[in-house]
């Protein structure tokens, strides 16, 4: 059964890059024709998905966050990453690693603060 | 982008009552790729429902979806006390961006 864990820094300053990593457990991340999201949730607020990258490398992102997003995947490691740059308070949210619709990370919470 | 709105926003019903919560798609959900996430308080979304209709592992069968198109249900039979928790929809189709709806609160009457 596979498994996702979000890590990085919970603390960021503004302007600063967000780095998270999502560690794939159970299963390889090259198996199946599958692709793997970044979701984001704000504290008592919706979802919003983020971007999505396939084993490929390749992307989409999600339009309203297209100029500052970057994801990549190490298949050696079974991981894939993000990266959200210029950070602003607007960005703290709880992050989740996705392989929707079946299988979530446990979410980490990122704070921008300074 | 496709855009889903749930309804109502809060749902108050009580135990043993039937709860049935709305999703509306501002267009056609490719391949009814359309699923239900129940979320409690400080955790990660739980797959309900993906298809539209197929309960995912593990799910009580008083949990039901239904719904094509633009229009799709969650159907909660009877009510259990877990069952109190924010429900989210979710459309998945290959055709990004991937969106979700605003949330139904459904409360404890």
């Amino acid at each position: 059964q596979v498994q996702l864990q979000e890590s990085g820094p919970g603390l960021l300053k503004p302007s600063q890059t967000l780095s998270l990593t999502c560690t794939v457990s159970g299963g390889s991340i090259t198996s199946g024709s599958y692709y793997w999201s970044w979701i984001r949730q704000p504290a008592g607020k919706g979802l919003e998905w983020v971007g999505r990258i396939y084993t490929s490398g390749s992307t989409i992102y999600n339009p309203s966050l297209k100029s500052r997003v970057t994801m990549s995947v190490d298949t050696s490691k079974n991981q894939f990453s993000l990266k959200l740059s210029s950070v602003t308070a607007a960005d703290t949210a709880v992050y989740y690693c996705a392989r929707p619709p079946h299988v979530w990370g446990q979410g980490t919470l990122v704070t921008v603060s300074s | 982008e496709i855009v889903l709105t749930q309804s109502p926003g809060t749902l108050s019903l009580s135990p043993g009552q039937r709860a049935t919560l709305s999703c509306r798609a501002s267009q056609s959900v490719s391949g009814n790729y359309l699923a239900w996430y129940q979320q409690k308080p400080g955790q990660a979304p739980r797959l309900l429902i993906y298809g539209a209709s197929n309960r995912a592992t593990g799910i009580p069968d008083r949990f039901s979806g239904s719904g094509s198109g633009t229009d799709f249900t969650l159907t909660i039979s009877r009510l259990d006390p877990e069952d109190f928790a924010v429900y989210h929809c979710h459309q998945y189709g290959l055709s990004p961006p991937v969106t979700f709806g605003q949330g139904t609160r459904l409360e404890i009457k």
